[in-house]
C-alpha cells in the first residue's frame, strides 16, 4: 500500500526566502503525486501534480516541486516566500491506473508560517 | 456558486446524539469522499463511493455510516457521537480514475460535548 510522510509538521521561513517543503513515498507501482494547500478555514485546493510526464511540475502561485524517483520524493518548492502562502500544506499519493480504485493517501500536512 | 458545499457548516451536539452531514456538489463526478481532519494527524478517509450503487469503508469508517442519495450527494452519518468524533469533517469529489484531482467543499466543524 502507498503512503507519505513528510518531514516538519512545521516550517518558518522569512518573506522573501526560499520555501522547501519535503514530501517522501512509499507505493508499489509508478505513483502519481500531489500537493494540496488549505488556507485558514477552507478546504483543500490542489497545488499542483505529477502524473508521469516531466519530472519537474509547477503549479499555482509559483510553487513547483521534483519528482526524484531515486529518492521516492516530491519536495516542494517556491524561490520566494510571501506572507499569503500561510496555509498548511499537504502531499499525498496515488497508485494510479495500476492500482484499479484505491484511493488518494495524504500524508500528515506541513504548516507554512511566514514571517515579515 | 461553489462546485463542493457542506451543510451545517458548523455544528454543536451532545454525546449520543444522531447527526447527519451532508455534501452537494455540481461537478457532475462520480467519485465522492469524506474525510476527517485533526490536528497532526492530516487527512483521514471515513468513507469513499465510486458510484451511486458503491460505497466503501475507509481507514477510520467506525462509528460512521454514509448514504449515496444521487450522484451529486454524500452524507456522513454519526449514529451515536462521542466526543473523540471532534473534528473538521471534510467532503471531495473526484473526476479522472488514477488521476485523482479532488475537489474539496469547505468543511463543518463538528464539536461533540
Amino acid at each position: 500500500a502507498q503512503s507519505v510522510t513528510q518531514l516538519g509538521s512545521h516550517v518558518s521561513v522569512s518573506e522573501g526566502a526560499l520555501v522547501l517543503l519535503r514530501c517522501n513515498y512509499s507505493s508499489s507501482v509508478p505513483p502519481y503525486l500531489f500537493w494540496y494547500v488549505q488556507y485558514p478555514n477552507q478546504g483543500l485546493q490542489l497545488l499542483l501534480k505529477y502524473t508521469s510526464a516531466a519530472t519537474l511540475v509547477k503549479g499555482i502561485n509559483g510553487f513547483e516541486a521534483e519528482f526524484k524517483k531515486s529518492e521516492t520524493s516530491f519536495h516542494l518548492t517556491k524561490p520566494s516566500a510571501h506572507m499569503s502562502d500561510a496555509a498548511e500544506y499537504f502531499c499525498a499519493v496515488s497508485e494510479g491506473w495500476d492500482s484499479g480504485n484505491t484511493p488518494l493517501v495524504f500524508g500528515k500536512g506541513t504548516r507554512l508560517s511566514v514571517i515579515a | 456558486d461553489a462546485d463542493v458545499t457542506q451543510t451545517p457548516r458548523n455544528r454543536i451536539t451532545k454525546t449520543g446524539k444522531r447527526i447527519m452531514l451532508e455534501c452537494s456538489q455540481t461537478k457532475g463526478h462520480d467519485r465522492m469522499y469524506w474525510y476527517r481532519q485533526d490536528p497532526g494527524l492530516g487527512l483521514r478517509l471515513i468513507y469513499y463511493s465510486f458510484d451511486v450503487k458503491d460505497i466503501n469503508k475507509g481507514e477510520i469508517s467506525d462509528g460512521y455510516s454514509v448514504s449515496r442519495q444521487a450522484q451529486a450527494k454524500f452524507s456522513l452519518s454519526l449514529e451515536s457521537a462521542i466526543p473523540n468524533q471532534t473534528a473538521l469533517y471534510f467532503c471531495a469529489t473526484s473526476d479522472l480514475p488514477g488521476l485523482e484531482t479532488q475537489y474539496f467543499g469547505p468543511g463543518t466543524r463538528l464539536l461533540v460535548l
